[in-house]
């Protein structure tokens, strides 16, 4: 498709799991966000993959979270050992690199800890 | 951190009626976009802003992204009831790197 594609759209997981949720991104898109929103609350910054620098990792919570991105593909966010209050939905976003940033969305992940 | 303040915090208004929210940052911005969530979905970008005094409209949507860089308003004229929703800005300081959310403003609209 051309937008943004997030699965699953919805997981169940028992505390203290490990969970691996994947962004694919429009094609051609260099940058890709991950945020975070709990229920009824803003979005929280996660990572951001921009091209070939440094991802800004400066928004996760935890070392149990960590993101993967290969190139101008798939990425991947894995929450380790997940807690309760990790209960969201986690949403991908992409966008071009440059001077026309807008940022496109996926529909998101639920991720329910039980 | 960089932040960036929404306000109002929520809008309860009669359909038909004009609607205004602003945003504003402590740092100078390059980019200013305004979002729309509604429930379970992603956001969806309504208007994107690259210039400073950039006025832009997107059928009764208008936003501006002020002259300083450092904020920016939605307006939404003769407001129907889809019009129903969590409105997000975001911006890119000039240092580039993330984009940044506001709080969100959430409109509800009487029939």
């Amino acid at each position: 498709g051309a937008g943004v594609s997030q699965s699953p759209s919805n997981k169940v997981t028992e505390k203290g799991k490990d969970v691996e949720l994947r962004c694919d991104p429009i094609s051609g898109h260099t940058a890709l966000y991950w945020y975070r929103q709990r229920l009824g609350q803003g979005l929280e910054f996660l990572i951001y993959f921009q091209g070939n620098s440094a991802p800004d990792k400066s928004g996760l919570p935890s070392d149990r979270f960590s993101a993967e991105r290969t190139g101008e593909s798939v990425s991947t966010l894995t929450i380790q050992r997940t807690q309760q209050e990790d209960s969201a939905v986690y949403l991908c976003a992409s966008s071009l690199l440059g001077e026309y940033t807008e940022a496109f969305f996926g529909q998101g992940t639920r991720l329910t800890v039980v | 951190g960089q932040q960036l303040n929404q306000s109002p915090q929520s809008m309860f208004i009669q359909e038909g009626e004009d609607v205004s929210m602003n945003c504003t940052s402590s740092s100078i911005f390059n980019t200013w976009l305004w979002y729309k969530q509604d429930p379970g979905e992603g956001p969806v970008l309504l208007i994107a802003l690259y210039k400073a005094g950039e006025l832009t409209s997107n059928g009764r949507l208008t936003a501006q992204f002020g002259i300083t860089r450092k904020d920016s308003f939605l307006n939404i004229s003769a407001s129907i009831p889809s019009d129903v929703g969590i409105y997000f800005c975001a911006g890119q300081t000039n240092q580039g790197g993330k984009l940044i959310f506001g709080q969100g403003t959430e409109l509800s609209v009487k029939p």
